[in-house]
């Protein structure tokens, strides 16, 4: 079974340019949720998805973040416009279904560096 | 409020020997559900364990065992024998009744193990 897929893997742009990340989650997970991990840290959510709705998007900078998953499937992330400290890793996981804690399964990140 | 601490910052031994990595948490639930995960250098996350907190029985998976001790409010790992593949971020994790779907991660732990 294919696990969490992400890309880009890496990204190097420069500040105040736009850029998107994409994630497909595991087949038939309805729960997709967007990490950030700063160097040294452990990942903080950013964004989590029931299917087509966002449910959690309290820690999800506004300003300059937005997320979609429009059919409730695969979901992009994107910064607009990006800043140095926006340089960090962006995980993206999906679990089967929330109600029972289900696992959350991890893809393996876009590195974002920002110059 | 909700806090996981990994007081190891880096750990380092030689191959076969035995590696414990700390995990305490703070909480305020008297239900929550604690989690293990991997991050190698390529950078996925890897799901290890998720214990529930009605359940104190240590667990025992090949190499990998974890102390869970609601009195100290702590969920240790210990790996047996070690190996070079076994070189890894480690996060310990905590998430709540209320919110089962936030994971709220600690700084993980890097462990190097050497030949």
């Amino acid at each position: 079974e294919a696990g969490v897929v992400q890309s880009p893997r890496y990204k190097i742009i420069e500040k105040k340019q736009p850029v998107a990340f994409w994630c497909n989650p595991i087949s038939g997970h309805n729960t997709l949720y967007w990490y950030l991990q700063n160097l040294g840290q452990g990942p903080e959510l950013l964004i989590r998805y029931e299917n087509e709705e966002a449910v959690d998007d309290s820690q999800l900078p506004k300003d300059r973040f937005s997320a979609e998953r429009l059919k409730g499937v695969d979901s992009t992330l994107k910064i607009q416009p990006a800043e140095l400290g926006d340089s960090a890793v962006y995980l993206c996981a999906s679990s089967l279904d929330p109600q029972t804690t289900d696992t959350q399964y991890f893809g393996p990140g876009t590195r974002l560096t920002v110059l | 409020a909700q806090k996981v601490t990994q007081a190891q910052t880096e750990i380092s031994v030689v191959e076969k020997e035995d590696v414990t990595l700390d995990c305490v948490y703070e909480t305020r639930d008297t239900t929550y559900y604690l989690f293990w995960y991997k991050q190698p250098p390529s950078g996925e996350l890897v799901f290890l364990i998720r214990r529930n907190s009605f359940d104190e029985q240590n667990e025992i998976s090949g190499r990998y065992s974890w102390n869970f001790q609601k009195s100290t409010s702590s969920f240790n790992f210990t790996i047996t024998a070690s190996q070079v593949v076994d070189s890894a971020v480690y996060f310990c994790a905590l998430s709540e009744e209320d919110n089962t779907d936030k994971l709220i991660f600690g700084t993980g732990t890097r462990l190097q193990v050497f030949p």
